[in-house]
């Protein structure tokens, strides 16, 4: 079975710029979730989807950043200017239940942006 | 807030050495903790957890003992390999509506031979 999968690995744009992150979660899991880690701080929640629908959107920085999940599929990050501070390593992970006990996030690989 | 604190690194040993990484933790009701390890060029990956005190998860022949009298979670392990170099994150849930994991800032441990 697939792992998450998140494209592109790397990304170096300019302040200003458009980025778009990719993440393909675990075939059949309802539950994916955006977090990011800055300079080798802690990972931060972003953001959960469970199927096409917001969960939680606590964590998004600002209105530069927006999600999408199409069809309750894969998700799109989009950071719309880009800027210095959004540097740092995106990660997805999904769940299959949301039994916070039970539950499992499997993780992707992660992106690691740089905005020069 | 919920918090997680772990020791900072990076943190080297030689093989066979024993292991700890502390995590101390944060919250106002009673999580369930985790450690994710990542090692070079891949994602995390779910190492052990527990999700009630006095609950010890274990894997790969790592151990973590939920410890709610001093709200801990510290990582053992008895002889390190070279293989086991890796970052290593401890986290919490907390449940409600979302099963956002918190994580402390990561342990770098480099073991060498």
């Amino acid at each position: 079975e697939a792992g998450v999968t998140q494209f592109p690995s790397h990304s170096v744009i300019e302040k200003g710029q458009t980025v778009t992150l990719r993440c393909d979660p675990i075939s059949g899991h309802d539950n994916l979730y955006w977090y990011r880690r800055v300079m080798g701080k802690e990972i931060k929640f972003l953001l959960h989807f469970v199927k096409e629908s917001k969960q939680d959107e606590s964590g998004m920085p600002n209105n530069r950043f927006l999600a999408e999940r199409t069809g309750g599929t894969y998700s799109t990050l989009k950071v719309q200017p880009a800027e210095l501070e959004d540097s740092g390593v995106y990660f997805c992970a999904s769940s299959q239940t949301l039994t916070w006990a039970t539950e499992t996030q499997y993780f992707g690989p992660g992106t690691r942006l740089l905005v020069l | 807030g919920d918090s997680v604190t772990q020791m900072e690194g990076p943190v080297t040993l030689s093989e066979e050495a024993f292991l700890t990484i502390n995590c101390t933790y944060t919250a106002t009701g009673y999580p369930s903790l985790f450690w994710y390890v990542q090692y070079p060029g891949e994602g995390l990956q779910l190492l052990l957890k527990a999700t009630k005190a006095d609950d010890k998860g274990s894997n790969k022949g790592f151990e973590a003992t939920y410890r709610k009298e001093t709200t801990s979670f510290h990582l053992e392990k008895g002889s390190v390999q070279v293989s086991d170099s890796a970052v290593y994150f401890c986290a919490l849930i907390y449940g409600g509506a979302t099963n956002k994991l918190i994580f402390g800032t990561g342990t770098l441990l480099a073991v060498q031979p």
